[in-house]
């Protein structure tokens, strides 16, 4: 079946230091990912998209990785701050299934000062 | 240039009512779709709206309808409440084409007695 999980529930880390979240994902029909950060009371904040024709992309500060081979994706935060403290989801979406997002159960990052 | 917007914020109601939500798109889109996000879990697509028509669907009874008004606004309606409706429901807009960026609105928060 379809589905969108991540590896580890709760990732606590050192500001100043990178954080790594993962993310398996199962169809490999999927084409499009994103990364949603979510603090609480708040709804889900974009933070950068890759397309299935991409392996790597930037934006400020965050990084993320698709690995088709392995059906892997990682959102790499650089220098982590206190206010990246959130649960971080990432969501799939299929062309053929129109703009439907497929989301996986999320990760907490805590940041400790 | 305002985000997605929903109101109410929050609301209880008591099981076998009815509730109506709504959600206005971000500036220059025309596409809205709703989320369920059940506490400690990831959003679930519920269905979406463009052009004034439901265009796609997730798997929730048909208790859960919707609607698009001419100005993209959109409304989400529940009947016969269950106490496992109790959830967070998210709003998100984008334009019309597949696969692109769906921002989030913050929520309406339903509590369900």
């Amino acid at each position: 079946g379809e589905s969108v999980g991540l590896h580890l529930p709760t990732l606590s880390v050192q500001e100043g230091d990178n954080s790594i979240i993962n993310c398996a994902y199962s169809n490999s029909a999927s084409d499009y990912f994103i990364w949603y950060k979510q603090e609480s009371g708040k709804g889900p904040q974009f933070i950068i998209d890759i397309r299935s024709n991409m392996d790597k992309r930037q934006g400020q500060r965050v990084t993320v990785l698709l690995n088709k081979t392995v059906k892997h994706l990682s959102l790499q935060i650089a220098a982590t701050q206190p206010g990246d403290s959130a649960v971080y989801f990432c969501a799939e979406n299929k062309r053929a299934a129109g703009n439907k997002l497929t989301f996986g159960g999320g990760t907490r990052v805590l940041v400790k000062p | 240039d305002a985000g997605v917007t929903q109101s109410p914020t929050h609301l209880i109601k008591t099981r076998g009512q009815q509730v109506t939500l709504r959600c206005s798109p971000k500036s220059g889109h025309d596409t809205v779709s709703w989320y369920q996000q059940a506490l400690g879990q990831g959003p679930q697509f519920i269905f979406q709206y463009y052009e004034e028509e439901e265009r796609q669907r997730g798997n929730f009874p048909d208790r859960f309808s919707g609607h698009q008004f001419p100005n993209y606004s959109s409304e989400l309606n529940v009947n016969a409440l269950l106490l496992g409706d109790s959830a967070l429901y998210l709003c998100a807009s984008s334009t019309g084409t597949v696969q692109e960026t769906q921002y989030f609105g913050p929520g309406t928060r339903l509590l369900v007695l």
